[in-house]
């Protein structure tokens, strides 16, 4: 298996603009998660899907983030209009609960500066 | 004060040597501990999970919850270089163990 697949790796933009992170989870998997890693903040989990649906979106920081999942295999995370303190690494994370085992799959992560 | 407490480092070992990294944490509804490891420029990856209190070992690797105490441990025993990472205790209540609190992360080099 591929593992969890992120687009783009790097992203530069400048305040303002819109961005888009893309996200393939492990085939078969039925949870789908967002964290942004910050050195000052950690790394946060922003939101997560079931088959989905999105479960828990108390983590997104502000109105102009937002995720999407309109199939198995696909998540988005927009961020619309950015701002500097964006600026972070963005993982997306997959699981598969059920079989006894809790480990989430991180993805490579995009890494985002916002200017 | 941060839900999850973890000291940042950096730590720095001879090769060999027995590794200690610990977490406090401030919730008591916590069930879920895990451990993940994080190489430079790549996305954590579990290296242990413990539920409720206890031990648990994996070749080098143990980890320890002492939920009275509000402390968990992970011990590498004969670190190799090749453990130099970022190490990030997780965990999380009784709301399902999807919803992941991490620390700010261990950074660890082990030094040949």
């Amino acid at each position: 298996d591929a593992g969890v697949i992120q687009s783009p790796r790097h992203e530069v933009t400048e305040m303002g603009q819109e961005v888009t992170l893309r996200c393939k989870p492990i085939s078969g998997h039925d949870y789908l998660f967002w964290y942004r890693q910050t050195m000052m903040r950690g790394l946060e989990l922003l939101i997560y899907f079931n088959n989905n649906v999105p479960i828990d979106d108390s983590g997104m920081p502000e109105d102009r983030f937002s995720a999407k999942m309109p199939n198995a295999s696909f998540s988005t995370l927009k961020i619309q209009p950015s701002e500097p303190r964006d600026s972070a690494v963005y993982f997306c994370a997959s699981s598969l609960v059920g079989t006894g085992s809790y480990e989430q799959y991180f993805g490579p992560g995009t890494r985002l500066t916002v200017t | 004060q941060k839900e999850v407490e973890q000291d940042p480092g950096p730590l720095s070992v001879p090769e060999g040597a027995i590794v200690s990294l610990n977490c406090t944490y401030s919730n008591s509804a916590f069930q879920y501990f895990m451990w993940y490891r994080q190489y430079s420029r790549k996305g954590p990856e579990l290296l242990m999970y413990t539920y409720s209190s206890g031990n648990k070992e994996d070749g080098r690797f143990t980890a320890q919850v002492d939920k009275s105490s509000k402390y968990i441990s992970l011990f590498i025993r004969d670190s190799q270089p090749s453990d130099s990472a970022t190490y990030l205790c997780a965990m999380s209540g009784p709301g399902g163990y999807n919803k992941l609190i991490f620390g700010a992360g261990t950074r660890l080099a082990v030094h040949p």
